[in-house]
């Protein structure tokens, strides 16, 4: 089975705290995503990656960085944290897509962030 | 804008009624859908997928799509609910083919009462 973890399930910050979110997944899948979960806005893309060094922001990018010096692994940075950032992080994984079955994402339990 | 559109935030039915939640896209192709769901507290899970071929398709857990070119709809059904099917359902889509990235619905919060 796929695994996506991630670091934390529940974290309480500071504002104006560098906040690192880490996302590990362990089916060698190019593509990483990360998304933010907000009651009646659904998830929307912040970053996703495509391959290691690289990625792409998405709907949402500002406030957020992203790294990834590994295929396994996707980080969420957020510079200075805000009280608007509070919400719950998701990560997930696909293997490359661009071929039917292989746009499926798998996703990581979230991690439930407050900035207090 | 391509996108999917869940018109229902919140959906009751009675434990062993049947279930319908409504997906509806708006791609020019036929593209590909995905229906997740959200139990509490966890990530989400894929319960099926629709690429090409047979519109009606059958996923985990009971549940079932059907893909409507003419009503650009892929609605989830299930004929008889369980209480433990009480979660958040997301609809998702992308275009087919190309690397271009999926979008989610907003959900639909199912609850269910005995």
């Amino acid at each position: 089975d796929v695994k996506v973890t991630q670091s934390s399930r529940y974290l309480v910050k500071r504002t104006g705290e560098k906040v690192f979110l880490e996302c590990v997944q362990d089916m060698d899948h190019e593509n990483m995503f990360w998304y933010r979960q907000d009651p009646g806005l659904g998830l929307r893309l912040i970053y996703f990656s495509y391959d290691v060094k690289m990625k792409e922001k998405g709907d949402i990018p500002e406030g957020y960085s992203v790294s990834r010096e590994k295929k396994e692994r996707f980080s969420l940075i957020l510079e200075s944290a805000s009280t608007n950032q509070t919400s719950m992080y998701l990560c997930a994984s696909s293997p490359l897509s661009g071929r039917p079955g292989t746009d499926t994402q798998y996703f990581g339990p979230g991690t439930r962030l407050t900035v207090l | 804008a391509q996108s999917v559109t869940q018109p229902d935030i919140h959906i009751t039915v009675s434990e062993g009624a049947s279930l319908e939640l409504r997906c509806n896209y708006s791609y020019g192709a036929t593209p590909y859908l995905f229906w997740y769901v959200q139990s509490p507290g966890q990530g989400l899970q894929l319960l099926l997928k629709y690429f090409s071929g047979d519109t009606l398709v059958q996923g985990i857990k009971g549940f079932e799509a059907e893909f409507k070119r003419s009503q650009s709809s892929f609605n989830l059904r299930k004929p008889s609910v369980h209480w433990s099917d009480a979660a958040e359902y997301f609809c998702a889509g992308k275009p087919s083919g190309g690397y271009q990235k999926v979008t989610f619905g907003i959900g639909t919060k199912l609850q269910v009462i005995p």
